[in-house]
């Protein structure tokens, strides 16, 4: 298994433009979410999904869209990039979506964005 | 909703002395207690969880920590640190709808030798 896999590794955008940043994982994983961590801030969650067709929004969800058409994969999409949104950002992955899943929870190596 | 509390920023602690690392949550009920360890550039690990039971938690590299819920703590120890404990801890809570998880803001470790 490659776990939790984010592409890329490294972003550099400018103010305005698109872009979409990619979450993979094969551990056939119900819950999957989306992290933004910043210094002083801890991680605050984006958006996350509990299955294929299903997402919720989180504690940050503006200026950010999610889909998940398959179990594996769960995009990051943002539409029109601010410098507010430079951050690093985490996927993230668990089994089980249930509310008392002990299960436990496993990170992407991250993706460094910086908006100019 | 739950929220965590690491009051620490900054801790240094010198190689070899013990480690207590400090972590307060709020919310309802009994949640989900998480520590996980972050070194630079790199992602998130976790070091110990709690659900239930034993309120004293072995994790990996030799860390513990113990649940109180008196004082709605969830503190981190450890006996003895060795250099390569450097790093920032990050403690968590799951609670809620299927248990999103709500991080703390962290504490940044240095170990000195």
């Amino acid at each position: 298994n490659a776990g939790v896999t984010q592409t890329p590794k490294f972003q550099v955008l400018k103010t305005g433009q698109s872009m979409t940043l990619q979450c993979a994982q094969d551990m056939n994983h119900e819950y999957m979410s989306w992290y933004r961590q910043d210094p002083g801030m801890g991680l605050r969650l984006i958006h996350y999904s509990v299955g294929a067709g299903i997402t919720d929004q989180g504690e940050v969800p503006n200026g950010y869209n999610v889909s998940r058409s398959t179990t594996e994969d769960f995009p990051l999409r943002l539409l029109s990039a601010a410098p507010s949104q430079t951050s690093v950002y985490f996927c993230a992955s668990r089994p089980n979506r249930d509310s008392h899943s002990t299960d436990t929870q496993y990170f992407g190596p991250g993706t460094r964005l910086t908006v100019l | 909703a739950q929220s965590v509390t690491q009051p620490d920023i900054h801790i240094t602690v010198s190689e070899g002395a013990s480690l207590e690392l400090r972590c307060n949550y709020s919310y309802g009920a009994t949640p989900y207690l998480f520590w996980y360890v972050q070194s630079p550039g790199q992602g998130l690990q976790l070091l110990l969880k709690y659900f239930s039971g034993d309120t004293l938690v072995q994790g990996i590299k030799g860390f513990e920590a113990e649940f109180k819920r008196s004082q709605s703590s969830f503190n981190l120890r450890k006996p003895s640190v060795h250099w390569s404990d450097a790093a920032e801890y990050f403690c968590a809570v799951g609670a809620g709808g299927y248990q999103k998880v709500t991080f703390g803001t962290g504490t940044k470790l240095q170990v000195i030798p």
